[in-house]
């Protein structure tokens, strides 16, 4: 089972600011680590899927990197606006027979603040 | 294109009652996975199907089961439902449910146990 972690849990940010949260994962049998954003109410909305190492994906103001080698990814926000205020969630597949399953991390509820 | 559908949206159950939430899918997608979301446990991932064959199961007990039809619909049953059933329960499609693809997700069932 993998162990997928993600920190901060929550943050709270005024508008304009900008902000990054971390997603940590098993180095070892790396396949690839997915980004999504949860609204409330809503389904969770693919944002990126990285595979190789060193990768960086960008979105309109958001972005991420990934680092398969010391297993983590970044997720930056840039300028943020109340309409980022979501929880971002990572997931990464298991290995082998579990590759058909992601693990997600409990995810970063991000508050922006007017 | 239509997104990933689930029925019905909510639903209230009784302990010791059985329950069937359906998903379809995507229109092409073919794998089709379960995941149940209770406050403090993030997401968690119940099976997928692909081509009508579960392809991995997570760690819930066989109260939890699920199929998929020649369509790629998909239904899941919790028998013997339990309080701790409640639970907001999504599905997602893609296409081949591949590490790398995208999975899209749908709006989700909240199942209330009483």
């Amino acid at each position: 089972i993998l162990n997928v972690e993600q920190s901060p849990q929550s943050l709270h940010v005024q508008e304009g600011d900008s902000t990054n949260f971390t997603c940590s994962f098993p180095s070892s049998n790396f396949y690839a680590l997915h980004w999504y954003r949860w609204e409330t109410a809503k389904s969770p909305e693919a944002l990126f899927v990285m595979t190789l190492n060193g990768d960086e994906k960008k979105k309109g103001r958001i972005s991420a990197t990934l680092n398969t080698k010391e297993g983590y990814s970044y997720l930056y926000i840039k300028g943020s606006q109340p309409e980022d205020s979501a929880t971002y969630l990572c997931a990464a597949p298991g290995a082998g027979a579990g590759s058909y399953q992601l693990t997600f991390g409990k995810g970063t509820k991000l508050s922006v603040i007017p | 294109k239509a997104g990933v559908t689930q029925t019905p949206r909510y639903l209230i159950k009784t302990r010791g009652q059985q329950v069937t939430l359906s998903c379809s899918p995507i229109s092409g997608h073919r794998s089709v996975s379960w995941y149940q979301q209770t406050p403090g446990q993030g997401l968690q991932f119940l099976f997928e199907y692909f081509s009508e064959t579960q392809r991995n199961k997570g760690n819930f007990p066989g109260r939890f089961s699920g199929r998929q039809f020649s369509n790629s619909r998909s239904e899941m049953n919790v028998s013997t439902l339990e309080l701790g059933d409640s639970a907001l329960y999504l599905c997602a499609s893609s296409f081949g449910g591949g590490v790398g693809e995208t999975q899209y997700f749908g709006p989700g069932t909240r199942l209330l146990v009483l």
